[in-house]
């Protein structure tokens, strides 16, 4: 079970628009449209952000959305906020029943 | 409201045991599928295991296989995990989260509780 690939880090100015890469294969991301997005701030617990690869949660503002091509997820931030600032997750349901998380990415606003 | 509380973590010794609960509320527990993720400190999110609404359905990560049980009381709307022969890679902050579908591994994770951290150490 390996893991998605991800940035590192990626950062953007207040009001900019940014995008986070999540890469599998195609026995995960590329198999199934069952890509999830998660929030993460520092010390607490993740929360969803995306699901199915483009639909949000209720609650979840319009300024995050998510979309696929091949193996790679992408999400994307427009006009970035101050509480935008944490890590970021994909998560991806694999063949064998199994689930995969991305490697995370933080997210800096500069 | 969904609420999702887990609690049992703790300092244990390698080789030990613990058992971890996650207690649900706001939503018909037994209607749906749970899981297990946890998160070693300063890491990413691992996925660990998932039970189907009933319980007849189990799925573990490589990593866990073999050690860890995932089990629910429906009427006590309660999940859990038995953790066997603990190493210091299964220190993490364990969360529960809940799925969209009763049978389904193939899903999102939400909500998710708050975690409860398991420490291994001599």
């Amino acid at each position: 079970q390996s893991v998605l690939t991800q940035p590192a880090s990626v950062s953007g100015s207040l009001g900019q628009s940014i995008t986070v890469s999540c890469t599998g294969t195609s026995s995960d991301v590329g198999a199934y449209n069952s890509v999830s997005w998660y929030q993460q701030h520092s010390g607490k617990a993740p929360r969803l952000i995306i699901y199915d690869v483009s639909n949000r949660p209720s609650g979840v503002p319009y300024r995050f959305s998510g979309s696929k091509s091949g193996n790679t997820a992408s999400l994307t931030i427009a006009g970035l906020q101050t509480d935008d600032e944490a890590d970021y997750y994909c998560g991806s349901y694999g063949s064998g029943s199994t689930y995969v998380f991305g490697s995370g990415t933080k997210v800096t606003v500069l | 409201e969904v609420r999702l509380v887990e609690s049992g973590g703790g300092l244990v010794q390698p080789g030990e045991s613990l058992r971890l609960s996650c207690a649900a509320s706001g939503f018909s527990f037994g209607s749906y599928g749970m899981t297990w993720v946890r998160q070693a400190p300063g890491k990413g999110l691992e996925w660990v295991a998932f039970t189907s609404g009933s319980g007849g359905a189990k799925f573990y990560a490589d990593s866990v296989r073999g050690r860890f049980t995932v089990s629910r009381d429906n009427a006590k709307n309660t999940l859990y995990v038995q953790m066997s022969s603990l190493t210091v890679e299964d220190t993490a902050v364990y969360y529960c989260a809940k799925l969209p579908r009763e049978y389904q591994l193939r899903g999102w994770f939400d909500p998710w509780g708050q975690g409860t951290l398991v420490i291994v150490s001599s």
